[in-house]
């Protein structure tokens, strides 16, 4: 069965630079979810989006924007990176938004040097 | 904000042995999902619950969304060394588009 494809596995960028992390739902789920999951810790909601808008927001930074396209892939940008950043960042889809069944991605694992 | 505290925070079993873990929140949730992690890899869903009490199955899993809907727990029968990893659980509030992930239970299982 398809699952979540997120793009790229891995990503080095250097300080101040900028990344763009991209997200394909499983087909038919027009909802998804962002999340980073720093060292040991659980992950953490940035944001999420349902039929292309905005629908929830986490604790994500102003350097950070997000969109949901007409295919339903997402794409989170990320600018002015810090070393803090760091992290893996998760993509979910559902099928419906808002207590469904949420699946996950394998994750890109960001290194900010 | 919301909180989901599992616990045990660590746990190590032998081989065969039973365990059981569980969240709890000072909120209330209408949806409890269960996932477990593998080091470097995205989290996997082993359960999803929808109702107050509901009690679901998956294998050797059994996991039960609490009556007061504030807790979950996830219960694994005949742990065998597959079942390493790290343990989460993970909530969705009425009205919200999100999930609160808990703070997990890592597992390690004795050959």
């Amino acid at each position: 069965a398809a699952g979540v494809i997120q793009s790229p596995r891995h990503l080095i960028k250097e300080k101040r630079e900028t990344a763009t992390l991209k997200c394909y739902p499983i087909p038919r789920h027009d909802t998804v979810y962002w999340y980073q999951q720093g060292p040991g810790q659980d992950p953490q909601f940035l944001i999420s989006f349902y039929e292309k808008m905005q629908s929830d927001k986490g604790s994500i930074p102003d350097r950070f924007s997000a969109q949901q396209f007409s295919d339903y892939h997402s794409e989170l940008n990320m600018s002015s990176l810090e070393l803090g950043d760091s992290a893996l960042y998760f993509c979910a889809s559902s099928p419906t938004p808002g207590g469904d069944e949420a699946f996950f991605g394998q994750g890109t694992r960001l290194t900010v040097v | 904000g919301q909180q989901l505290n599992q616990s045990p925070q660590s746990m190590f079993i032998q081989e065969g042995e039973d365990v059981s873990m569980n969240c709890t929140s000072s909120s209330i949730f209408n949806t409890w999902l269960w996932y477990k992690q593998d080091p470097g890899e995205g989290p996997v869903l082993l359960i999803a619950l929808y109702k107050a009490g509901e009690l679901t199955s998956n294998g050797r899993l059994t996991a039960q969304f609490g009556i007061t809907r504030k807790d979950s727990f996830l219960n694994i029968s005949a742990s065998i060394p597959s079942d390493v990893g790290i343990y989460f659980c993970a909530g969705c509030t009425s009205g919200t588009y999100k999930y609160i992930f808990g703070t997990g239970t890592r597992l390690k299982v004795l050959a």
